[in-house]
């Protein structure tokens, strides 16, 4: 049981590169989510998913697409990276249940936009 | 304005004491608020959960506290081991729209032996 897992762990684009960052989770869990981390702030939520088909638009959603084509995977797509995109980049995922439900993080994603 | 404030942004605890972190928030309508820890490079992992009846939930050496009414928590580390030194984490979620939570900032906790 691998958990919540992230590629690549660190990269580095050019302004105007597009790129995917993976997530993946084995726990069969329905809710999945993407955050931003910047120094000095809280977890940003950029775009979610409550199902396999199913997405919606976070605090933070411009300049990102996602798509939820199966209940395993989660990509997130920077359609023209920006050097504001910096970042740390999190995936997480939980049951969808109950509202109590523990979320489960990826190790993240160093983004870097030149 | 981050709905969820937390004090001390940072602080240095000598290995074996014990320590205090705050948590304030003006998000509503209430669900739970959760405490996580985050090691330097890594996600966060959840400590506790607590809904609005909860006032104090612990895991191992954390306690976490919840005062619903003046929209406070706390979370205490008892007898800090070199391992405590993290990054702690408040997070509270509605009740309006699922899985949306208000992350605050975080309270950096160095311990020294």
């Amino acid at each position: 049981n691998a958990g919540v897992t992230q590629t690549p762990k660190f990269q580095v684009l050019k302004t105007g590169q597009s790129m995917t960052l993976q997530c993946a989770q084995d726990m069969n869990h329905e809710y999945m989510s993407w955050y931003r981390q910047d120094p000095g702030m809280g977890l940003r939520l950029i775009h979610y998913s409550v199902g396999a088909g199913i997405t919606d638009q976070g605090e933070v959603p411009n300049g990102y697409n996602v798509s939820r084509s199966t209940t395993e995977d989660f990509p997130l797509r920077l359609l023209s990276a920006a050097p504001s995109q910096t970042s740390v980049y999190f995936c997480a995922s939980s049951y969808r249940r109950e509202r109590q439900e523990t979320q489960y993080f990826g190790p993240g994603t160093r983004l870097l936009v030149l | 304005k981050n709905q969820v404030e937390q004090s001390p942004q940072s602080l240095i605890i000598l290995e074996g004491k014990n320590c205090t972190l705050q948590c304030n928030y003006t998000v509503s309508p209430f669900s739970n608020l959760r405490w996580y820890k985050q090691d330097t490079g890594r996600g966060p992992v959840s400590l506790t959960i607590m809904t609005f009846s909860e006032n104090t939930k612990s895991n191992g050496r954390y306690t976490a506290t919840l005062d619903a009414d003046t929209k406070q928590s706390s979370l205490h580390i008892t007898a800090s081991q070199l391992s405590d030194s993290a990054s702690y984490i408040c997070v509270v979620m509605t009740t309006d729209s699922w899985g949306k939570f208000q992350f605050g900032a975080g309270t950096q906790v160095v311990v020294t032996p």
